[in-house]
């Protein structure tokens, strides 16, 4: 099984919305990846966990915060968005850091 | 800065056809590269990977070609299909530092005529 699944598929939020998006992996893998993906632009790294902990920040705004409760999960909790922020959010899992990441279908957000 | 790119934004082949998408890179301390496929609405799928120290590796379908002197990495699709039409990214990983992480090339997009 090489699934990686998100949820939601799709998600609208206001400026002042909360929101969290979802994503998980039963493959075993031990570092986990969040990606912005704006469109016809490749996927861009925005947190990297690895074994749980926090690995890479790549000087993500904090209205972005990742968290990860435990080794098949990995939450992107969402607050004060821009309408900048509107992009498909992707996750992707691998079993050693950076080699072969394996990518869910994303969440596709807009900030109205 | 260092980058990875692609040489052409599109591709246009015929069904049947034998399909090469080229890619450049310009960190010389990378050490691994993958292909990925993206179709419409989803993420990218995982196609093939290759280490720095091989210079060919093949899948089904698709061989990856990687030539260090020239600092260039080629996806070849054998037998081009309509399912095959997907931007393609290509990613390197460094061998050092940023270790953790793939930098992704702008990507291609490749159309198949039926």
């Amino acid at each position: 099984d090489t699934e990686v699944t998100q949820t939601p598929k799709h998600l609208v939020m206001g400026m002042t919305n909360k929101k969290s998006l979802k994503c998980e992996q039963h493959m075993g893998h031990r570092a986990m990846y969040w990606y912005k993906q704006k469109a016809k632009k490749p996927p861009e790294l925005m947190f990297v966990y690895s074994y749980e902990k926090l690995s890479i920040n790549e000087s993500v705004p904090s209205r972005f915060s990742p968290e990860c409760p435990n080794s098949s999960l990995l939450n992107l909790h969402l607050h004060a968005l821009q309408p900048e922020d509107s992009a498909l959010y992707l996750c992707a899992s691998s079993q050693e850091l950076a080699r072969e990441q394996y990518f869910g279908p994303g969440t596709r957000l807009t900030v109205t | 800065g260092e980058s990875v790119g692609l040489h052409l934004p599109t591709l246009s082949v015929q069904e049947g056809d034998n399909s090469i998408i080229n890619c450049a890179y310009s960190n010389s301390a990378s050490d691994y590269f993958i292909w990925y496929k993206q179709e419409s609405g989803k993420g990218p799928q995982f196609i093939i990977d290759i280490r720095s120290n091989m210079d060919k590796r093949q899948g089904q379908r698709v061989t990856v070609l990687l030539n260090k002197t020239v600092k260039h990495l080629s996806l070849q699709i054998a037998a081009t299909q309509p399912g095959d039409s997907a931007v393609y990214f290509c990613a390197e990983k460094g061998s050092t530092g940023a270790n953790s992480k793939l930098t992704f090339g702008k990507g291609i997009t490749l159309s198949v005529r039926p």
